[in-house]
């Protein structure tokens, strides 16, 4: 089975700090991709990244930066954490091609205070 | 821009009885569509998905889905609702141009015993 491990499940920081969330998958995908999901909106595509070291913006990339070093990783990088960044993420990656199915760490609930 | 529409934010349905979640989309060229459920504190679970062929798809834990082009629509169902399928169901499309996949609102499914 496909695994996507995302590393730190649960997170307290405090404003201003920076934030290391970190994905790895074992399926050899090449696409990886990174969501928030808050109440009422669904999941947001932040960043995804077609190969190493390619990322492309998503819909809401603002306050956040990624990189992908290695294949197997995909990390979401907020450089400033804010209040509003209070939220569930999650790391998804699918092989590529068409057709294929996106498959989903657990997800990483961050607090920031 | 592909997008993706799930005009229900609940739905209650007794238990016995068949269960409809609804899912418009809209994209430029031809659709990948699935669906995922999340139970809580979870990350998402692939349900299953259209990608090309018959009209009803069919996927895990009994649910299905039927494609309907000129409607633009993807509605999850299934014959008879178990008070374990009460979850957050999300639809997703894919266009077959693009790398990204974006998903709906979400729709939280509530099965009353």
């Amino acid at each position: 089975d496909v695994k996507v491990t995302q590393s730190s499940r649960y997170l307290v920081k405090r404003t201003g700090e920076k934030v290391f969330l970190e994905c790895v998958q074992d399926m050899d995908h090449e696409n990886m991709f990174w969501y928030r999901q808050d109440p009422g909106l669904g999941l947001r595509l932040i960043y995804f990244s077609y190969d190493v070291k390619m990322k492309e913006k998503g819909d809401i990339p603002e306050g956040y930066s990624v990189s992908r070093e290695k294949k197997e990783r995909f990390s979401l990088i907020l450089e400033s954490a804010s209040t509003n960044q209070t939220s569930m993420y999650l790391c998804a990656s699918i092989p590529g091609g068409t057709g294929n199915t996106i498959y989903f760490g657990e997800g990483s609930w961050l607090t920031v205070v | 821009a592909q997008s993706v529409a799930q005009p229900e934010d609940q739905v209650n349905v007794a238990e016995g009885n068949p269960l409809t979640v609804k899912c418009t989309y809209s994209v430029s060229g031809n659709p990948y569509l699935f669906w995922y459920v999340q139970y809580p504190n979870r990350g998402l679970q692939f349900l299953l998905k259209y990608i090309t062929g018959d009209n009803l798809v069919k996927g895990s834990y009994g649910f299905e889905a039927e494609f309907n082009k000129s409607q633009t629509s993807f509605h999850l169902k299934k014959p008879s609702a178990l008070v374990s399928d009460s979850a957050l169901y999300f639809c997703a499309v894919r266009d077959i141009r693009d790398d990204k996949i974006i998903f709906g609102k979400g729709t939280r499914l509530h099965i009353l015993p």
